[in-house]
């Protein structure tokens, strides 16, 4: 069973710069999430995603990050304009859908550094 | 607020040594308890989990840990530490509201000496 993918692996911007960030799932997890890791802490939940409807984006920063998953499958996570703060490695994670799927699975993340 | 901590940045044991890997956690209603180890620019990957039942769940690699409802712990332990298991190691909970998304703590580096 192929994992979940992410490109790119590395990215490296300018601030006020656009970035986007791609994520395949693996194949029938309903459920994908997209995490921010910034160095020494914990992943925190930026947005998830149940089929192509957002679940909970309450810590999305809304006026600079987007994130959609149109057809339920592959999503995109974009930022613009990017600021320093936003240098982190980026998470997606999915799961099969119902309280009885436990488990999230990660991808390899994209690790973004604005200058 | 659901939160989970984990006191010790850095675990330093001998190979061969038991090691363990603290982890705290608040919550209200009944904690989903996960352990991830991330290796470098790797992503995470699960290790195990408690949901309920027996206190002692044993995971992957030979890691096991032990939930204690009093003590709102759920330490990560190996008999046996082995130098290829150092890595960052994550505590997570997942409390099924209207989300299932997991609450990370800040990570605990474990390093392994031969």
């Amino acid at each position: 069973e192929a994992g979940v993918a992410q490109s790119p692996r590395y990215k490296i911007i300018e601030k006020r710069q656009s970035v986007a960030f791609w994520c395949n799932p693996i194949s029938g997890h309903a459920t994908l999430y997209w995490y921010q890791q910034i160095l020494g802490q914990g992943p925190k939940l930026l947005i998830q995603f149940q089929n192509n409807g957002v679940v909970d984006d309450s810590q999305l920063p809304k006026d600079r990050f987007s994130a959609e998953r149109l057809k339920g499958v592959d999503s995109t996570l974009k930022i613009q304009p990017a600021k320093l703060e936003d240098s982190a490695v980026y998470l997606c994670a999915s799961s099969s859908m119902g309280v009885s799927s436990y488990e999230q699975y990660f991808g390899p993340g994209t690790r973004l550094t604005v200058t | 607020a659901q939160s989970v901590a984990q006191p010790e940045d850095q675990v330093n044991v001998a190979e061969g040594n038991p090691l363990t890997v603290k982890c705290t956690y608040s919550v209200s209603g009944n904690p989903y308890l996960f352990w991830y180890v991330q290796y470098p620019n790797r992503g995470l990957q699960f290790l195990l989990k408690y949901i309920t039942g027996d206190n002692l769940v044993k995971g992957s690699y030979g890691f096991e840990a032990e939930f204690n409802k009093s003590q709102t712990s759920f330490h990560l332990k190996k008999p046996s530490a082995l130098v290829s298991d150092s890595a960052l190691y994550f505590c997570a909970v997942r409390v099924l509201t209207n989300t299932d998304k997991l609450i990370f703590g800040t990570g605990t580096r474990l390093q392994v000496f031969p």
